[in-house]
């Protein structure tokens, strides 16, 4: 079983609609957890870290549920420029991370 | 401020050549890692160091080899290249070790032939 699975999509939206990702992680021990944002033939960059109570940066709430292992991503109010490739990633607590294959988002206009 | 500095952007060798993949960064970071990315399959952890000499293994690491020697630099080498490392390699490197966020350069895409 793969460490982290990822739908990958691709999501299709109109702008300014809302779209939610979802990510599970086959390890309990589990600690830290990201969201990345890749452009096409360009590097990953981080999103936003997802904490244990959930957090919001603009139109961007992540949420982690520990029980079911898995992260969410929310985008509210879908922008043009938010098309990309969105990655989850893992970390145990070591020093290893492990990405999923990444989920693609294009808005519409 | 340069960040992560990757060298070179596109490489093309033969099978059996070697290279050596630069990587440097100016934030002073502990924390160097080594990635592949291939189609289908996410990116997979060849190598990472933790601080200057102390090097251990990803999940992908054979055929390559890595040496820290500076905090500030981290190549990777191909020893005898294979068409089976054709991929796009990232470097990244975070603050500390154990689970921060990692700032990663923009690629090395290399292909074996």
């Amino acid at each position: 079983r793969k460490e982290v699975e990822q739908d990958p999509g691709p999501f299709n939206v109109p702008e300014g609609a809302t779209v939610a990702f979802n990510c599970t992680y086959s390890n309990s021990a589990s600690q830290s957890f990201f969201w990345y944002r890749q452009d096409c033939r360009k590097e990953p960059k981080l999103l936003m870290s997802v904490y244990s109570s959930g957090n919001e940066d603009g139109r961007f709430t992540a949420q982690l549920n520990r029980a079911s292992q898995y992260i969410s991503l929310l985008i509210r109010d879908s922008k043009l420029s938010d098309s990309a490739t969105y990655l989850c990633v893992v970390n145990r607590g070591g020093n290893q991370f492990y990405f999923g294959t990444g989920t693609s988002l294009t808005v519409i206009p | 401020n340069a960040g992560v500095t990757q060298t070179p952007k596109f490489q093309v060798l033969k099978t059996g050549q070697s290279m050596t993949l630069q990587c440097a960064q100016d934030m002073n970071h502990e924390y160097m890692s080594w990635y592949r990315q291939d189609p289908g399959m996410g990116l997979r952890l060849i190598h990472y160091s933790v601080g200057a000499g102390i090097t251990d293994q990803g999940e992908v690491p054979n055929g390559y080899n890595v040496s820290r020697s500076t905090t500030e630099d981290f190549p990777l080498r191909l020893l005898s290249a294979a068409p089976s490392q054709t991929s796009v390699y990232f470097c990244a490197s975070s603050l500390q070790r154990g689970g921060q966020p990692q700032h990663f350069g923009d690629g090395t895409r290399l292909s074996i032939l």
